[in-house]
């Protein structure tokens, strides 16, 4: 059983601050990795993909691939109020070429 | 217009009900799937369909019926559902089969 995880949260981070999620999975062949943010109530948004290994950002997100760790990180800057929402992250299985989504971090980011 | 739409929004129906849920994607894509969002639990697939054709079936019970007449649409057939079976139904699609998925909003399914 391949499988995603992800700390449930909640996640409380100041504003201003950053807030640091984590997503580890099982399938070492894993190729492609999404964090997605869903707010209460609403369907999953694509916010950031990643393939290679290191760091990628855009805007105030940063995502972190370490394949050899088998871990993916994002990284929220300067974190707002409407950044509170839960994370999904969802890796591309290479043996089963299947998408998997770990159950989600939710962030809650304080005034 | 948004990249992929899902009709209805909210739907409640009784165990003896037959009702279809419908997605559409303007946005050229290959692939379509459905995913399932129950409380507390994380996305589940439930079909993929490449192309048109379908090419995974999440060991999903057959109360569920999919149907994907064109790359663009793709429909959710439901009968005889069970209490169990309400959540919030999503509809994806991605240039090629698992990459980059973009979300409809959802169809909120509520079995009495």
């Amino acid at each position: 059983q391949k499988e995603v995880e992800q700390n449930s949260g909640p996640l409380s981070v100041p504003e201003g601050a950053i807030a640091s999620l984590n997503c580890t999975y099982s399938d070492r062949g894993s190729q492609s990795f999404f964090w997605y943010r869903q707010y209460s109530g609403k369907s999953p948004e694509l916010i950031m993909f990643i393939y290679s290994n290191g760091d990628k950002e855009d805007g105030r997100f940063t995502a972190q691939l370490n394949k050899a760790s088998q871990y993916v990180s994002l990284l929220i800057r300067d974190s707002q109020p409407s950044d509170s929402a839960t994370y999904l992250c969802a890796v591309n299985e290479a043996a089963g070429n299947k998408l998997t989504f770990g159950g989600g971090t939710r962030v809650l980011v304080k005034p | 217009e948004t990249g992929v739409t899902q009709t209805p929004r909210h739907l409640v129906m009784g165990m003896t009900n037959k009702k279809s849920l419908k997605c559409e994607q303007h946005l050229g894509h290959n692939a379509m799937y459905w995913y399932k969002q129950s409380a507390k639990k994380p996305l589940e697939l439930m079909f993929v369909y490449n192309f048109k054709e379908q090419t995974e079936n999440n060991s999903v019970p057959s109360r569920f019926s999919p149907e994907c007449p064109n790359s663009s649409h793709l429909f959710l057939h439901l009968h005889t559902l069970q209490p169990e079976d309400s959540a919030l139904y999503l509809c994806a699609s991605s240039q090629e089969r698992y990459t980059e998925a973009f979300f409809g909003q959802g169809t909120r399914l509520t079995v009495v």
